[in-house]
């Protein structure tokens, strides 16, 4: 089945600098890609996705890209903020059914 | 807008005790999730029901049984808790329409221990 690996597990940055959060799958066959953001206490909330037929996309200072013959895809934060901190998981899905499967999840702490 | 709601969001158990977990969404959603998060190792799908009427086992489901009682709702039973069962348990749903999956809204999840 599908295997999901996210890196780095954690990650400090500043206030205004970038922070870059990896992930790698698998299977192939997988073609939908979303990003979810989890505060203390909360459920996770999506913040981006990106599907197999777009290497690219850009939400204000959220980016993703994906890179299907590596099997690879990140996650791109700008002018980081403090309320940016908190857990970002990534995760790969294909088919109808979707079924998503998980990275461990990165925590992201921004120092001001 | 309360989009995915879980009762209760904190339960302590003892071992061998049984417990319904609820979720309703009010979304209109035809697919709904529950899944487990432990320390370490993200979220892990336990049982998921595509449609009313249907539901499937994900990659941990042993322990648990669920029932999609209509479009909205979607519980999670424990027959007999165990230790290992303690955890957060989220409930999200999504509105699939094939063969794209659509995003998933989750849930603020229940807390369980289990003594």
């Amino acid at each position: 089945g599908e295997n999901v690996e996210q890196h780095p597990s954690t990650l400090s940055v500043q206030e205004g600098d970038s922070a870059v959060i990896k992930c790698t799958y698998s299977d192939s066959a997988s073609n939908y890609f979303p990003w979810y953001k989890q505060e203390l206490g909360k459920g996770p909330q999506l913040i981006i996705d990106i599907r197999s037929n777009v290497g690219e996309k850009k939400d204000q200072r959220i980016a993703v890209t994906l890179n299907k013959t590596a099997k690879h895809f990140s996650l791109h934060i700008t002018e980081t903020q403090p309320e940016d901190s908190a857990v970002y998981f990534c995760a790969a899905s294909k088919g109808y059914g979707n079924k998503l499967v998980f990275g461990a999840g990165t925590i992201l702490r921004v120092k001001s | 807008n309360a989009g995915v709601t879980q009762t209760p969001k904190f339960q302590v158990l003892k071992t061998g005790q049984s417990m319904t977990l609820q979720c309703a969404q009010d979304m209109n959603h035809n697919s709904m999730y529950w899944y487990r998060q432990d320390p370490g190792m993200g979220l892990r799908l336990i049982y998921y029901s595509a449609s009313e009427g249907t539901t499937d086992k994900g990659e941990v489901p042993n322990g648990y049984n669920v029932s999609r009682l209509n479009k909205r709702e979607f519980s999670l039973r424990l027959e007999s808790a165990a230790p290992s069962q303690t955890s957060v348990y989220f409930c999200a749903s999504s509105q699939d329409r094939s063969p794209s999956n659509q995003p998933q809204h989750f849930g603020d999840g229940t807390r369980l221990s289990i003594l």
